[in-house]
């Protein structure tokens, strides 16, 4: 069964520093996603992503945050200069035609010290 | 920031019971309601994607219904089993791309 795979699974990085999540969509998907969830609150809308642009994005995707799909298979979050509130799980998700279901990725678990 | 709500925020039932939980999303530019079930440790997983107003789907022991024009969904479990213990998520396409996500209900079946 296709899946989305992200990598890694757990990334601790110090304070200041950039970081560049990975994720591999389904193939055939049209429509990219990047959410978050701090522990204990709820899942957060990061960007949507499609046709190679950013399609609509939450407040929390300033300028520090930027995607990419540079080669038509990976889908990356890079967060310019990571604070201490960017700790989260980071969950990546593809769906195919508009009202399909998302399909998301195991998330990778970012620990900002 | 869209409003999608859902309730209770957490549940705990016995092995064998039926329960059920409520998302409330916004009635105008609706495009579909998503069901997801999140384990823990795991990703969220789809349960149903829901688009017509009555709307009634079937999944194994777990239903779902759909009031757009009230603007909620029911989600049903019958007979819950400890393997139902999970948070279930709706979620919300706004303008067809981006999603909603509502706080979930946590569900705890006890056996």
């Amino acid at each position: 069964e296709p899946e989305v795979t992200q990598t890694p699974s757990h990334q601790v990085t110090q304070m200041g520093q950039e970081v560049i999540l990975r994720c591999v969509p389904i193939s055939n998907h049209l429509y990219f996603y990047w959410y978050r969830q701090i522990l204990g609150q709820k899942v957060e809308f990061l960007v949507s992503f499609y046709n190679n642009e950013i399609s609509e994005k939450s407040e929390i995707f300033d300028d520090q945050f930027s995607v990419e799909r540079p080669d038509g298979s990976n889908f990356t979050l890079k967060i310019r200069s990571t604070k201490l509130e960017d700790s989260a799980m980071y969950f990546c998700a593809s769906r195919g035609w508009r009202n399909t279901e998302a399909f998301f990725g195991q998330g990778t678990r970012l620990t900002v010290v | 920031i869209l409003n999608v709500e859902q309730s209770p925020q957490s549940l705990h039932v016995q092995e064998g019971d039926s329960t059920n939980f409520t998302c409330s999303f916004p009635s105008s530019n609706f495009y579909a309601l998503h069901w997801y079930r999140w384990e823990t440790a795991k990703s969220p997983e789809a349960l149903f994607v829901m688009t017509l107003n009555g709307d009634e789907k079937k999944k194994g022991r777990i239903s779902a219904t759909l009031n757009t024009k009230e603007g909620y969904s029911y989600l049903y479990i019958k007979g819950s089993q400890p393997e139902d213990s999970a948070t279930y998520l709706c979620a919300f396409p706004f303008t067809g791309n981006q999603f909603y996500f509502g706080t979930g209900t946590s569900l705890t079946v006890i056996p």
